[in-house]
């Protein structure tokens, strides 16, 4: 069974902080897909990245980067110098190939960026 | 142009009722999508559908049926509508459902069901 735990609840930085948001998962395929989606207090979804289990390059985009580490099953997603614009809802989520359009999420962590 | 969009935003409905949201892309994309966040927050996949392939989540109640009249369009249509039903729906969309490829989903507005 498929598991995505975002141990962080809520998140509290002042602008222009480095934050980093944390996914840990659980799964038993070794094909499998991860994905990050942020949702702004407006409510709408907004997809941030989709990695593959054997993609573990790293990803950087703009402010945004994310470091996959198989060996201790995370996908951490971390913002650099943080604004009141990144304030928002950060989902995780996992979807195994074997359950491909099955994905799972974790409860998100909300994120809040103060000026 | 809105890539993906549905409708309605909103729908308030009694207990019971049969009631539809739709949802249409114009990327041209393979795979749709539906996605529920109830009143808590939490996101939940409902169904994928991918060339015809429709793949359900089963936990979703059989009350809930996806209906792709074409490739750029997905309703789900919803039986008997009950109050836990409440909840903001999401329609998305991406090119493929798997593969090595780093698709980009795109999402609707999402409708605010409202089950009285």
């Amino acid at each position: 069974a498929q598991k995505v735990t975002q141990a962080q609840t809520e998140i509290s930085v002042v602008e222009k902080e480095d934050v980093t948001l944390d996914c840990v998962y659980e799964t038993r395929d070794t094909t499998y897909y991860l994905f990050w989606y942020k949702q702004p207090p407006s409510g709408e979804l907004v997809f941030l990245i989709r990695r593959n289990s054997f993609d573990e390059q790293n990803e950087i985009s703009g402010r945004y980067s994310w470091n996959f580490q198989k060996s201790t099953s995370s996908f951490n997603f971390t913002i650099t110098a943080s604004q009141v614009v990144d304030s928002a809802v950060y989902f995780c989520a996992l979807s195994e190939a074997s359950n491909a359009g099955k994905s799972t999420f974790g409860d998100g962590t909300t994120l809040t960026v103060k000026p | 142009d809105t890539a993906v969009s549905q409708t309605p935003k909103y729908l308030v409905t009694q207990m019971g009722n049969d009631k539809s949201i739709k949802c249409e892309q114009n990327l041209g994309h393979d795979t749709m999508y539906w996605y529920k966040q109830d009143s808590k927050k939490f996101l939940k996949i409902m169904f994928s559908y991918n060339n015809k392939e429709l793949i359900i989540n089963e936990t979703v109640p059989n009350r809930f049926s996806p209906k792709s009249p074409d490739k750029a369009h997905l309703n789900l249509h919803i039986n008997s509508l009950e109050l836990g039903d409440s909840a903001v729906y999401f329609c998305a969309s991406s090119q493929r459902l798997a593969g090595s490829g780093r698709e980009t989903q795109y999402f609707g507005p999402g409708t605010r069901l409202l089950v009285l």
